[in-house]
């Protein structure tokens, strides 16, 4: 079946720590997105990319980091820089249209201790 | 950056009610998108609407793009407790910004049986 797969779905990690969160998607979507979402608050986005190899800040992209280097997988490195990283991440992809849909995975609760 | 505002942040209503829901923003979208959440999963799409003044229903669920591009409207009809579940609005304004999504806060819905 086509879909955005996440993984893990829940990530512990000691303070100071990079860890990355994995995305990819047999949707055969050009765009990708990564949001953050923080209880009782909407999602925020971090980074998003366009095609392969080219990516954007999002909103709040300070302390994140991302490559694209496959058409499928979009991963994410949450930094030892990033102050509060606690928080649930979600990727997302679309097609590169006027019209544009995009589509979830099922996210990735990071919890950081 | 661009912000969406939805209201209401939360609702508690009884089986078999009906629900409105909106978002307004101070900026133009070309496309606007409803998503609901589950606890601890990624959105799901429920509606797309891509036209000024175009009104889409989905089952129980009908929505609206507002004529001044700046506003959307869901509306539930006899809601059940499934409904249950955070309802987020999104925008999509173009041009530059493919799939730079915008979303509200969320509403958060309750359903007492």
């Amino acid at each position: 079946d086509g879909g955005i797969t996440q993984s893990p779905k829940y990530l512990f990690r000691k303070e100071g720590q990079n860890v990355t969160l994995s995305c990819e998607q047999n949707l055969n979507h050009d765009a990708m997105y990564w949001y953050r979402q923080d209880p009782g608050q909407g999602l925020r986005l971090i980074y998003y990319s366009q095609i392969v190899n080219d990516f954007q800040k999002g909103d709040i992209a300070e302390g994140y980091s991302v490559s694209r280097e496959k058409k499928e997988s979009f991963p994410l490195t949450v930094t030892s820089a990033q102050k509060n990283p606690t928080a649930f991440y979600l990727c997302a992809s679309s097609i590169v249209s006027r019209d544009t849909e995009a589509f979830f995975g099922q996210g990735t609760r990071l919890t950081v201790v | 950056g661009q912000q969406l505002n939805q209201s209401p942040q939360s609702m508690f209503i009884q089986e078999g009610e009906d629900v409105s829901m909106n978002c307004t923003s101070s900026s133009i979208f070309n496309t606007w998108l409803w998503y609901k959440q589950d606890p601890g999963e990624g959105p799901v799409l429920l509606i797309a609407l891509y036209k000024a003044g175009e009104l889409t229903s989905n089952g129980r669920l009908t929505a609206q793009f507002g004529i001044t591009r700046k506003d959307s409207f869901l509306n539930i009809s006899a809601s059940i407790p499934s409904d249950v579940g955070i309802y987020f609005c999104a925008g999509y304004s173009g041009g530059t910004s493919y799939g730079k999504l915008t979303f509200g806060q969320g509403t958060i819905l309750t359903v007492h049986p």
